[in-house]
């Protein structure tokens, strides 16, 4: 069935690089996406790439997508405290009709 | 920006009892959803709704579950009598078409069920 998996947590220092990660089983995916959530907030759009592409480049964030393996990965650069919230990965299915599945979210910690 | 509001941010319910959690989709958007995620646990899908009918539902959106859009404004996710496992963060969401357009979420509802 269609799965997302995501490490847990991530802390990294102020102006490091951050790389949050993730796995997906449906190969059909056609968008996967990331999404930000901060305390108390809902799930914020951050970006997304389209199955075909391997990179997108939006500012500070870098999406990479390795078809063959399933893995699409997040980098924040020069992160900072701002940045501390939790990351999820989201895929897109067709099941009937279109459906998101979510990963568990990655909590990104920035120590200062 | 408009954005998707969903009242009450916090509801706390007695096992048993009804709930009804309130959403405000952004006005053009066509499609709307409700998630939950349980603590610590992924976002789970429970049920899409589109020309004021349920395209799809999970294995979650039992018969306890039910939606409605009564008035062309709000849309409503209800619980008709709360289990403890309920308890959640419940995410309404809404996009202005189906397939590839991203979701607009607002802040949530938590439910607590004691």
């Amino acid at each position: 069935g269609e799965d997302v998996e995501q490490s847990l947590f991530l802390s990294v220092r102020e102006g490091d690089s951050s790389v949050i990660n993730c796995t997906y089983t449906d190969s059909s995916s056609t968008y996967l996406y990331w999404y930000k959530q901060e305390p108390g907030a809902g799930l914020q759009l951050l970006t997304y790439i389209f199955s075909n592409m391997d990179m997108k480049q939006d500012q500070r964030l870098t999406v990479l997508l390795n078809k063959k393996d399933k893995h699409l990965s997040l980098r924040i650069a020069d992160t900072q405290t701002g940045d501390s919230a939790i990351y999820f990965c989201a895929e897109i299915v067709l099941s009937g009709t279109y459906k998101y599945i979510f990963g568990t979210g990655t909590r990104l910690k920035v120590l200062a | 920006e408009p954005e998707v509001t969903q009242t009450p941010s916090h509801q706390v319910t007695q096992m048993g009892q009804e709930v009804i959690l309130r959403c405000v989709p952004i006005s053009n958007h066509l499609y709307f959803y409700w998630y939950r995620q349980i603590l610590g646990q992924k976002v789970e899908f429970l049920v899409s709704f589109y020309n004021n009918e349920i395209s799809e539902k999970s294995e979650i959106f039992d018969d306890q579950f039910s939606v409605e859009r009564p008035d062309g404004s709000n849309f409503t996710l209800k619980i008709r009598s709360t289990k403890l496992e309920d308890s959640a963060m419940y995410f309404c969401a809404s996009s202005p078409g189906t397939g590839v357009s991203p979701l607009h979420f607002g802040n949530g509802t938590r439910l607590t069920v004691t």
